[in-house]
């Protein structure tokens, strides 16, 4: 079955630095990989999508690049702020007619002033 | 809009009780889901839906029914409640593989089962 490893559990840097996520995944290629923010107590929010034959994705100081031969995704976020500090998930969709995501862990980030 | 609105956000149950949890989501999605998220497991999804009147199992379905009667409406049963559901529960919807949308999630709803 298809599996999601987001690199860490937790990522703490200091503001204006660039945070870096990343999301490995085994077996077959999805075909989309999308990103989430949650909030302590919130449901997840939806940032960035990228399709299979996109390298690169950017939205505002978000980033997201997409490897299928190493099969890993990299979230990046420039300048980064305190506001930034949330847990990023990292969310595979394999098409077809279900529709639905496979979800990794979440890695949180803190960002210090 | 409000989008998606999950009822109630927090509840207590004992073992054996049974409840039901109400999604409702004003955007005309046909896509509905419902995960339940635990310390250390991540989101799994319990059941979903592709439209109005259908249903289907996803991951960890045991212990769990669901009901889309209404395009906007998807409702989660537990019949018997049981310690290992206790989690917080969230549904989410979307536009049916355009590809363009992610998932709009709700606040969830906290369940302990005791």
């Amino acid at each position: 079955s298809q599996k999601i490893e987001q690199n860490s559990e937790a990522l703490n840097i200091q503001e204006g630095k660039t945070a870096t996520l990343t999301c490995n995944y085994t077996n077959y290629s999805p075909a989309y990989l999308q990103w989430y923010r949650q909030d302590p107590g919130r449901g997840p929010v939806f940032l960035l999508l990228i399709r299979e034959n996109e390298k690169e994705k950017r939205k505002e100081r978000l980033k997201v690049t997409f490897d299928t031969t190493l099969k890993q995704s990299l979230f990046h976020i420039t300048a980064s702020q305190p506001a930034d500090s949330a847990t990023y998930l990292c969310a595979l969709d394999m098409g077809g007619s279900q529709g639905n995501l496979i979800f990794g862990k979440g890695t949180k980030l803190s960002v210090k002033p | 809009n409000a989008g998606v609105t999950q009822t109630p956000k927090f509840r207590v149950l004992k073992t054996g009780q049974s409840m039901t949890l109400l999604c409702a989501q004003d955007m005309n999605h046909e896509y509905m889901y419902w995960y339940r998220q635990d310390p250390g497991m991540g989101l799994r999804l319990i059941h979903y839906s592709v439209g109005e009147g259908t249903t289907a199992k996803g991951e960890v379905p045991d212990g769990y029914n669901v009901s889309r009667l209404k395009k906007q409406n998807f409702l989660l049963g537990l019949e018997s409640a049981a310690p290992s559901q206790t989690s917080v529960y969230f549904c989410a919807s979307t536009l049916p593989r355009d590809g363009n949308y992610g998932y709009t999630f709700g606040s969830g709803t906290r369940l302990t089962v005791v």
